[in-house]
C-alpha cells in the first residue's frame, strides 16, 4: 500500500515568516513529487514538482527532496496571509498509469 | 493560459440515478484522469485514461463507474446507480505525459471540480 503522510496541522506562522511543511512517502519507486495547493472548496492549484535530490527553487518557494529518507517539503519565504490554504503533497508512481497518490493535505494559516 | 474545465459545477441526484461529469482537458494533453474528495478528506485517485483506454483505476472505481472521450475533446465520467456515498467533488485532471519518466510533462492540471451531492 503506497502512502503519503502529512502533518494535517493546522499549521501557524505570522506574516513575513518562513512556513515549513513536511510530506513522507513509503515508496521508493516513487518518481515525481509535486505540491499543490487547495483553497477551501476550491481544486488543486499546482505550485511545483521536484523529481531530483536537493533543492528546487521558484520565487518564494522552495521544494526540497530526499529520496533515501523518502521526505520531501516545501518551504514558503515571506509567508503572505493569502497563503492560507491546505498544501497537498502528491506523489507519482512510475508505470502506474501516472495516477497521483495525496497526502492529506496541511492546513497553512498566516497571520498579519 | 490553456485551462481544464468541467461541468456541471454543481450536481445534485436522487440516490440510484445516473450521472455524467464532463470535463475538456487542455488540448494538447493526452493523459486524463479522474479524482474525487469527500468532505474533508484527502483527494482520491480514480481512474486514469490514455489513448482511449483506461490505464489504471483504483479500487473505488468499480463497475458503477465508466469513463469514455466520446470526441476529440470531451472526457465524461459516468456514474450508473449513484449511492449516498458518491457525494464529494470529482476532479479531473488533464497531463501531456504519463509517469512514464521523470519530466515536467507529467504534471498534472486540474478542473475546478464538480460538487456531486446525492439524495
Amino acid at each position: 500500500q503506497k502512502e503519503v503522510e502529512q502533518n494535517s496541522g493546522p499549521l501557524s506562522v505570522p506574516e513575513g515568516a518562513i512556513a515549513s511543511l513536511n510530506c513522507t512517502y513509503s515508496d521508493r519507486g516513487s518518481q515525481s513529487f509535486f505540491w499543490y495547493r487547495q483553497y477551501s472548496g476550491k481544486s488543486p492549484e499546482l505550485i511545483m514538482f521536484i523529481y531530483s535530490n536537493g533543492d528546487k527553487e521558484d520565487g518564494r518557494f522552495t521544494a526540497q527532496l530526499n529520496k533515501a529518507s523518502q521526505y520531501v517539503s516545501l518551504l514558503i519565504r515571506d509567508s503572505q496571509p493569502s497563503d492560507s490554504a491546505t498544501y497537498l503533497c502528491a506523489v507519482n508512481f512510475y508505470n502506474q498509469g501516472g495516477k497521483l497518490i495525496f497526502g492529506q493535505g496541511t492546513e497553512l494559516s498566516v497571520k498579519p | 493560459e490553456p485551462e481544464v474545465t468541467q461541468t456541471p459545477s454543481h450536481q445534485v441526484t436522487q440516490m440510484g440515478q445516473e450521472v455524467i461529469l464532463r470535463c475538456v482537458p487542455i488540448s494538447n494533453h493526452l493523459y486524463f484522469y479522474w479524482y474525487r474528495q469527500i468532505l474533508g478528506q484527502k483527494v482520491e485517485f480514480l481512474v486514469s485514461f490514455y489513448n482511449n483506454e483506461i490505464s489504471e483505476k483504483s479500487e473505488i472505481f468499480d463497475d458503477q463507474f465508466s469513463v469514455e472521450r466520446p470526441d476529440g475533446s470531451n472526457f465524461t465520467l459516468k456514474i450508473r446507480s449513484t449511492k449516498l456515498e458518491d457525494s464529494a467533488m470529482y476532479f479531473c485532471a488533464s497531463a501531456f505525459a504519463g509517469g512514464r519518466r521523470q519530466h515536467s510533462t507529467d504534471t498534472q492540471y486540474f478542473g475546478p471540480g464538480t460538487r456531486l451531492t446525492v439524495l
